[in-house]
């Protein structure tokens, strides 16, 4: 029940196109849910969150949706850019607990 | 703030030494991780501290990984005796319980063990 489910694997997407991420948990206690981007060498960084109250949330390009009832959630990346070839983790926990990842997602956008 | 740092970046060990890794967490954090991540099994939470005492091993693979947290600025993770299928890239993170803003890691240590 601890676990996120995330998909696709890897995905391949052209410059200017959208990206789109999909997690999926059982748990109904979690109550905090991040992205993740980790670059080649580098350890992986927040890169966007949201809690269960709001349905969507946007930062620049980046947007997290949300569905309760369906326990899934999902970034969507847009206008996407070779820069943002990276690997992403999908995340959650409940109040006071340690964070469940994804499995990753390793993104590449082509020129 | 420097953020979490971790050393060594990288390290070489033959099968059967002692490997000692590091890692200084951003200073106030009050939880320290410490993951393996590897291109089968992702990232593994292999075990954390909530104010220098462990709250949860439960992840630490074998006997022969243990970690301590002397005090609230700088954590150990070691492995003897290291064997081949340790190599990975291990990561050490911090956070501030209630800062919401998830954990900050370091840039992790590759490990081959040869």
């Amino acid at each position: 029940q601890q676990q996120v489910k995330q998909s696709p694997q890897s995905l391949i997407v052209q410059k200017g196109g959208i990206s789109i991420i999909n997690c999926a948990y059982e748990n109904t206690a979690f109550d905090y849910f991040p992205w993740y981007q980790q670059f080649p060498g580098k350890g992986p960084a927040l890169l966007i969150a949201i809690r269960p109250d709001v349905s969507e949330k946007k930062e620049g390009r980046f947007t997290i949706s949300f569905n309760k009832s369906a326990k899934q959630f999902s970034l969507h990346i847009m206008d996407s850019q070779p820069g943002d070839s990276a690997t992403y983790f999908c995340a959650a926990k409940t109040s006071g607990s340690r964070l469940t990842f994804g499995e990753g997602t390793q993104l590449t956008v082509n020129p | 703030d420097a953020g979490v740092i971790q050393s060594p970046r990288h390290e070489v060990t033959e099968m059967g030494q002692e490997v000692t890794l590091r890692c200084k967490p951003i200073s106030g954090h009050d939880y320290l991780f410490w993951y393996r991540q590897t291109m089968m099994r992702g990232l593994e939470l292999l075990i954390y501290f909530n104010n220098n005492v462990p709250i949860d091993d439960s992840g630490m693979p074998e006997d022969r990984f243990s970690a301590k947290m002397p005090n609230a600025s700088f954590s150990t993770l070691k492995i003897q005796p290291s064997e081949p299928r340790d190599s990975a890239v291990y990561f050490c993170a911090s956070s501030l319980v209630g800062q919401g803003k998830g954990y900050t890691f370091g840039s992790g240590t590759r490990l081959t063990v040869v």
